[in-house]
This record gives C-alpha cells, structure tokens and sequence, in this order.
C-alpha cells in the first residue's frame, strides 16, 4: 500500500525566499513521486514527477525535488518564491500498475 | 479549447436526486479518472477506466457509479444524492504508458452542493 503525508497544511514565505513544502511517503514497493499544483478555481497540474530515475528532478517555474529514500521524503523546493506561486501544492504517490494516493495538500501564501 | 472538459462546473441539487457529471477529453487519452477533492483531505479516486471496457472502483467508490461511453467521454453519477457528497469533482486522463507512472491532466471541477 502506498500513502503521502504533507506536514503543514498553511506555509508563508516572503517574496524572494526560499519555498520548501515537505512531503514523506509510504510504499511497500518502489514508488512513483509527484508534486502537482492548483491555482485557484482550476484543475491541478503536473510540477514535476519522479520515475526512479534521477534523484533530483527538476519541474516547471523553478521548482524542484530530491527523492530520498532513506528518509522516504520527496520535498518540494524552489530557491526564491514570486507572488505567482501562491497556490496549493500536492504531492502524490503510486507505484507500477497502481492507483494514485495524493496527500492533504499545502497552501502556499506569498507574502509582497 | 480545454483538453478536458467537465459539465455542469456548478450543480446544487437536493438530498435523494440522481446527479450526473459529464468529462469530456480531445487529448486521445485511454485512460480516465473521478477524484472528489474535500478541504483538509485532499484528493480521492472515485472510480478509474483503463479503456472503454475497464472500470475499476478507487478507494471511495459507495454511493457513485460511473459509465464509460466512448474513449472520450467517462460520466459520474451520484444515484440519490446526499449532503456528505458536496465537493469539488475533478476528472483526469492519462495516456497509455507504465501504469502508475503516467501524468494524470485535469479538467476544471465541477462544484456539487447537496442540500
């Protein structure tokens, strides 16, 4: 079985900090990574994935995440956040052959 | 035009009325998806499709039903609706390709109220 835990439900960060949104996971077997975005009154989209390939991946807008499995997280970071980035940020698991588990989910608050 | 469509965006129904929510979908993807989103517990899969002929139930399936009538179109119904099924429902595809790590693209949501 596969599971996501997101710790914080509400980050503020000041315009131009560093933006970390954590993400630990649960799989019984090697798991699929995802971080997915929703802007508000909109459908969610694909940040980045990981697929067991390299570690630190790389997304869109400037954010990225490292999988770590000793630590069994996959944080989301982004060196200097933009008033663009207030939004809620999921993370997600799967593994081959399985369903989608998202996380709880972090809203994200930009502040000017 | 939106690759993934949803209709109606907005519904507010009464409790024991039979809803349907529509997705539609130009992207040629096989594979379909029903997520209910609810403040504080994220998404959930309602009911999955890996083709026209394939429906599966995801972790909440009690209380909905789905249909897949072509590969393009995959419709939710809630057959006696009920207050604790007011959410937001998202549809999603996925093209063919290694189950479980395949991009999922979303439609806009649909907002059910149920009095």
């Amino acid at each position: 079985a596969q599971s996501v835990t997101q710790l914080g439900s509400h980050v503020s960060v000041s315009e131009g900090a560093l933006v970390l949104l954590r993400c630990n996971y649960s799989s019984s077997v090697p798991p699929y990574l995802f971080w997915y975005v929703q802007y508000p009154n909109q459908g969610l989209q694909l940040l980045l994935k990981y697929t067991s390939a390299a570690t630190l991946v790389k997304g869109i807008n400037g954010f990225e995440a490292e999988f770590k499995k000793s630590e069994t997280s996959f944080h989301l970071t982004k060196p200097s956040a933009h008033m663009s980035d207030a939004a809620e940020y999921f993370c997600a698991v799967s593994a081959i052959g399985n369903q989608f588990y998202f996380g709880t989910g972090t809203s994200l608050t930009v502040i000017p | 035009d939106a690759d993934v469509t949803q209709t109606p965006r907005n519904r507010i129904t009464k409790t024991g009325k039979r809803i349907m929510l529509e997705c539609s979908q130009t992207k040629g993807h096989d594979r379909m998806y029903w997520y209910r989103q609810d403040p504080g517990l994220g998404l959930r899969l309602i009911y999955y499709s890996f083709d026209v002929k394939d429906i599966n139930k995801g972790e909440i399936s009690d209380g909905y039903s789905v249909s897949r009538q072509a590969q393009a179109k995959f419709s939710l119904s809630l057959e006696s609706a009920i207050p604790n099924q007011t959410a937001l429902y998202f549809c999603a595809t996925s093209d063919r390709g290694l189950a479980g790590a395949d991009t999922q693209y979303f439609g806009p949501g649909t907002r059910l109220t149920v009095l």
